[in-house]
């Protein structure tokens, strides 16, 4: 199954609303996550099963969508978001990746 | 608290071997899945192989199927990838990450990574 992210990179300003999508090959029904990647860190995921705000993470985050058209949204951008966002679908084997969103500041 | 600490990784010649261990602990180690997913410099995430809680499925990635074998001891907390006949694009970051059959994300809890070069 291919994860196709879209935009491949963006800039935009504190307090902005961004959005990330990510689009299946084929359906995945929810089974989608979301993880958010600083330099030389390891990833942290931010979303399971497309919507579930995992524990701790900030509530600006939430995930939606099914089948095969998925959106990740930070509803007001703060500076710690300056990262890269990447989909994952674990609805079937071989485990799969979008290819990465970079978030910059304008 | 949850940890995982990846460790084996250095320089190795094209067509060497090398076997990384990722180290376990704050966590029944026995009921989790694990996964090695890594990450070429500069570039995104692959998913490698995923060893089941209960042993009964393991999967590859079709790059690295025939080459690479996972295994996990559970006594000793440790899940292991020992990479064979090893390639130049095999040179990537490789982490270790946990996940809980039947809820939750696939990979809740990650290592730090382990670098793994190739080259000659």
């Amino acid at each position: 199954i291919q994860m196709t992210q879209s935009p491949s990179a963006l800039s935009a300003s504190v307090g902005d609303r961004v959005n990330i999508t990510c689009r299946a090959s084929q359906s995945i029904s929810t089974w989608l996550a979301w993880y958010q990647q600083y330099p030389g860190k390891a990833p942290k995921v931010l979303i399971y099963e497309a919507s579930s705000l995992e524990s701790g993470v900030p509530s600006r985050f939430s995930g939606s969508g099914s089948g095969p058209e998925f959106t990740l949204t930070i509803s007001s951008l703060q500076p710690d978001d300056i990262a890269t966002y990447y989909c994952q679908q674990y609805h079937s084997f071989p485990w799969t990746f979008g290819q990465g969103t970079k978030v910059e500041i304008k | 608290q949850v940890q995982l600490v990846e460790s084996g990784g250095g320089l190795v010649k094209p067509g060497g071997s090398l076997r990384l261990s990722c180290a376990a602990s704050g966590f029944i180690f026995r009921d989790y899945y694990m996964s090695w997913i890594r990450q070429a410099p500069g570039k995104g995430l692959e998913w490698v192989s995923y060893f089941s809680s209960t042993g009964s499925s393991i999967y590859y990635a079709d790059s690295v199927k025939g080459r690479f074998t996972i295994s996990r001891d559970n006594a000793q907390n440790s899940l292991y990838l020992q990479m064979n006949r090893l390639r130049a694009e095999d040179t990537a970051v490789y982490y270790c990450a946990r996940g809980a059959p039947g809820s939750g994300p696939p990979f809740d809890y990650w290592g730090q990574g382990t670098l793994v070069t190739v080259s000659s």
